[in-house]
């Protein structure tokens, strides 16, 4: 079946860059999302890609995706500690089922 | 901005109990889903829900688990008889169509 991996932590430095991986085993991978849930809150879906793009950015946020890897990684520039949280990948194909598989979620911790 | 809400936030239990996990979600949205996160693991899919009845679910979903939608507002998770091994995070999502699920923050059950 369809794996998601992903590290369970990572910890920067206030202002440094933050980049998040993320593998996954389905070639068929249409979609590949970005969750994050601070804590207390639900999962909330930060960005996503389709698997014909190699790039996404939106404000701080850039995903790239290397399909022939089955590599996803999310970079976060300057980050702040209102950053810090967990981050979930997800993948899902485009027909039959519409539910994601999630990998376990990388903590992040960002400190002054 | 309109939310997914869970009741209880946290829900502690004896083995062998019922319990009803509470969901409220967005106002407009079709489709409804459980997930759950056993601790250290990752997001698993349990159930979904689409006029008024199941339209898909995992090998998780047994015979102990049910889902409602009782009036126009809620969907809930039934566990007949708890066990041991269902203490996890339980996640409700809605979406108004197939696809991008928002999520609400979960209610932790603890099975004593």
């Amino acid at each position: 079946g369809e794996d998601v991996e992903q590290s369970l932590f990572l910890s920067v430095r206030e202002g440094d860059s933050s980049v998040i991986n993320c593998t996954y085993t389905d070639s068929s991978s249409t979609y590949l999302y970005w969750y994050k849930q601070e804590p207390g809150a639900g999962l909330q879906l930060l960005t996503y890609i389709f698997s014909n793009m190699d790039m996404k950015q939106d404000q701080r946020l850039t995903v790239l995706l290397n399909k022939k890897d089955k590599h996803l990684s999310l970079r976060i520039a300057d980050t702040q500690t209102g950053d810090s949280a967990i981050y979930f990948c997800a993948e899902r194909t485009s027909g039959g089922s519409y539910i994601p598989t999630f990998g376990r979620g990388t903590s992040l911790i960002v400190h002054p | 901005e309109p939310e997914v809400t869970q009741t209880p936030s946290h829900q502690v239990t004896q083995m062998g109990q019922e319990v009803i996990l509470r969901c409220v979600p967005i106002s407009n949205h079709l489709y409804f889903y459980w997930y759950r996160q056993i601790l250290g693991q990752k997001v698993e899919f349990l159930v979904s829900f689409y006029n008024n009845e199941i339209s898909e679910k995992s090998e998780i979903f047994d015979d102990q688990f049910s889902v409602e939608r009782p009036d126009g507002s809620n969907f809930t998770l039934k566990i007949r008889s708890t066990k041991l091994e269902d203490s996890a995070m339980y996640f409700c999502a809605s979406s108004s169509l197939a696809d991008t699920q928002y999520f609400g923050p979960g209610t932790r059950l603890t099975v004593l």
